[in-house]
């Protein structure tokens, strides 16, 4: 059981915008800033948005992130087949002085 | 831009030790904070603790406290993880990652996994 909750799956069609949410409390998304990691099978796991909404040097800006109050989202513009992988959100947590994780959205490009 | 490189493909006995390394390249090592994350097969990301060599802190989750081990040497640029009594369970992936972060007070407010490791492969088997 993941402290942050994020739905198991979406999908969406080439060119479509589609969004991952990622629910939280007030001792991890509600305090502390929000970040978005995207996972190909068989490889490491790649920084996608941090602090809420930066995005990395190389990230297209098809990707955004936004937060409010104990939740968080993650939009993807434009989808392309290259998108279908998973995606996990993670922030820190007051109570547990840890690093959380969202269960994983695997993204399915139809 | 930092390159993490870690150790290879362990197999271990239940009730065994296991040390994963990763070595650090580019930049200046003591720059750096270094975590480890796992992935048993087929789940989610599972955050393990991190380390800052250059103050010399160190916290781990609590539910690895009393198994886990994580150091960083200077001398090699590398950072390491042991993690002990290892049962079937901690069969998984290990990856390390090099952390920014801020803090307000002694409070982290922002926490990032910028670059990783190519992950080791840990099997647990009797």
């Amino acid at each position: 059981q993941s402290v942050l909750t994020q739905p198991p799956s979406a999908s969406g069609t080439p060119g479509q915008r589609v969004t991952i949410s990622c629910s939280g409390s007030s001792s991890n998304i509600g305090s502390n800033a929000v970040n978005w990691y995207q996972q190909v099978p068989g490889t490491a796991p790649k920084l996608l948005i941090y602090n809420n909404d930066q995005r990395p040097s190389g990230v297209p800006d098809r990707f955004s992130g936004s937060k409010s109050g104990t939740s968080a989202s993650l939009a993807i513009g434009g989808l392309q087949s290259e998108d279908e992988t998973d995606y996990f959100c993670s922030a820190w947590d007051d109570s547990l002085i840890a690093v959380v994780f969202g269960g994983g959205t695997k993204l399915t490009v139809l | 831009q930092v390159h993490l490189v870690q150790s290879g493909a362990e197999v271990k006995k239940p009730g065994s030790s296991v040390k994963v390394s990763c070595k650090a390249s580019g930049g200046s090592f003591n720059s750096y904070a270094f975590s480890w994350v796992r992935q048993a097969p087929g789940q989610g990301l599972e955050w393990m603790g991190w380390i800052v060599p250059i103050f010399g802190t160190i916290d781990y989750a609590q539910k690895f406290q009393g198994r886990v081990t994580i150091t960083a040497d200077e001398s090699t640029t590398t950072a390491s993880v042991e993690l002990s009594s290892l049962r079937s369970e901690d069969t998984a992936i290990y990856y390390c990652a090099s952390v920014l972060y801020e803090k307000r007070g002694t409070t982290v407010t922002k926490f990032y996994l910028d670059y990783w490791g190519q992950g080791t492969l840990v099997t647990v088997s009797s």
